[in-house]
């Protein structure tokens, strides 16, 4: 069964750096997300993509972030200057089958835990 | 602002027994509607999505209520195994998802 895969599992990063988290998405998708989860909190949206563009960003998806989809199967979440308050779970999400017209059923990956230092 | 709301619980049940959850979700413009099930410090993982005819999968039975802007995920005969917390969803397409904080199941032996 395809399933969405992410790397690093763990990251551990100092305040102030950059990181880049990776993501390799269900081949045939079209919709690529990134949700983060602070431990103990809900599961957020930060952003989607599609068509090689941002389609929607929460107002957490600030100048310090950016995604990209380099090639035809990676995409990334870069976090240019990271802050304490990042560290979180980031999971990338993918979605593609639009069943009954109006729904888009969203398949998760394994996700990142950033830890920042 | 688009909010979802559940009960965190948690709840916990005798195995075997039938256990129901409710949510609400505040924007009515929402068109789809999904339960995830997530283990703890893992991914969500889709359980089922809520239809507006109702669905069911298995042990499994979830219903849409338009008019009342909610949704409930109804367990039959449960197992240890559906110990985790159940996030009710709403959203989709370009606007992502809007998650709940989750409601904690323990099902006990």
């Amino acid at each position: 069964e395809p399933e969405v895969t992410q790397t690093p599992s763990h990251q551990v990063t100092q305040m102030g750096q950059e990181v880049i988290l990776r993501c390799v998405p269900i081949s045939n998708h079209l919709y690529f997300y990134w949700y983060r989860q602070i431990l103990g909190q809900k599961v957020e949206f930060l952003v989607s993509f599609y068509n090689n563009e941002i389609s929607e960003k929460s107002e957490i998806f600030d100048d310090q972030f950016s995604v990209e989809r380099p090639d035809g199967s990676n995409f990334t979440l870069k976090i240019r200057s990271t802050k304490l308050e990042d560290s979180a779970m980031y999971f990338c999400a993918s979605s593609g089958v639009l069943l009954r017209g109006t729904s888009y059923e969203q398949y998760f990956g394994p996700g990142t835990r950033l830890t920042v230092t | 602002r688009k909010e979802v709301e559940q009960d965190p619980g948690p709840f916990n049940v005798p195995e075997g027994a039938t256990v129901a959850f409710n949510c609400t979700y505040s924007n009515s413009a929402s068109q789809s509607f999904f339960w995830y099930r997530q283990d703890c410090r893992k991914e969500p993982k889709l359980l089922m999505s809520v239809y507006s005819s109702g669905n069911e999968d298995g042990r499994f039975t979830a219903q849409l209520n338009r008019a009342s802007q909610y949704i409930s995920l109804l367990i039959r005969d449960s197992k240890l195994s559906d110990s985790a917390t159940y996030l009710c969803v709403s959203g989709g397409g370009a606007d992502g998802l809007t998650f709940g904080k989750g409601t904690h199941l323990i099902i006990q032996p």
